[in-house]
């Protein structure tokens, strides 16, 4: 069973700093494209960024280009999100995406649960 | 960037009825729309891949169609668990872009 789980989401004033995890089983991680998409309190969903099964190729949202990194070690089946200068508009919860490749089109086939971030002094 | 609108953003409806949700994108994106719904404080699932494919476990009641710039989601006989908002998303090209999403209500 594909499986995402989300963590380190958390309260933190603007300005700072946080890195979210997401770790992945039930699937060959190394093989999949993965994405993070965000989606404010009460708001529609935002994609923020990507990166590819081998990390050629990223890709950020304008929104939080020069302010985020996106990663991911396949070794331990695990993807990242280094969220740094966060301001108030950066409150979301945040979700990693599995890029489902071919099979579907580049759609998101696998959600996991979400992580809040609440960037509030 | 590719803008998608949806209509209606919001909807009304009853156990039963037949829904059409449509999606329009500012440029053309082929068949490279998708359609996800979302139950209140969950994840966003994959209904509809490639504008009409079904995605694995997903009702025969909802269908998708479409090409170019309009697309529709289709729900034959709503039922208590659909309702949900909806976004439709497009994977044609970097950045992908959703619609602002269609809440659809019991009536």
């Amino acid at each position: 069973e594909v499986q995402l789980v989300e963590s380190g989401g958390g309260l933190v004033k603007p300005g700072g700093s946080l890195r979210l995890s997401c770790a992945a089983s039930g699937f060959t991680f190394s093989t999949y494209s993965m994405n993070w998409v965000r989606q404010a309190p009460g708001k529609g969903l935002e994609w923020v960024s990507s990166i590819s099964s081998s990390s050629s190729y990223i890709y950020y949202a304008d929104s939080v280009k020069g302010r985020f990194t996106i990663s991911r070690d396949n070794a331990k089946n695990s993807l990242y999100l280094q969220m740094n200068s966060l301001r108030a508009e950066d409150t979301a919860v945040y979700y990693c995406a599995r890029d489902g490749g071919v099979a579907v089109a580049g759609s998101f086939d696998y959600w996991g649960q979400g992580t809040l971030v609440t960037v509030s002094s | 960037d590719i803008q998608m609108t949806q209509s209606p953003s919001s909807l009304s409806a009853s156990v039963g009825d037949r829904v059409t949700i449509t999606c329009r994108a500012s440029q053309s994106i082929s068949s490279y729309l998708n359609w996800f719904q979302q139950r209140p404080g969950k994840a966003p699932k994959l209904l509809i891949y490639s504008a009409s494919s079904l995605q694995s476990g997903v009702p025969s009641r909802f269908s998708g169609s479409g090409s170019g710039t309009d697309f529709t989601l289709t729900i034959s006989s709503l039922q208590p668990e659909d309702f949900a908002t909806y976004y439709c998303q497009q994977s044609y090209s970097t950045p992908c872009s959703f619609g602002q999403g269609t809440k659809l209500e019991i009536k």
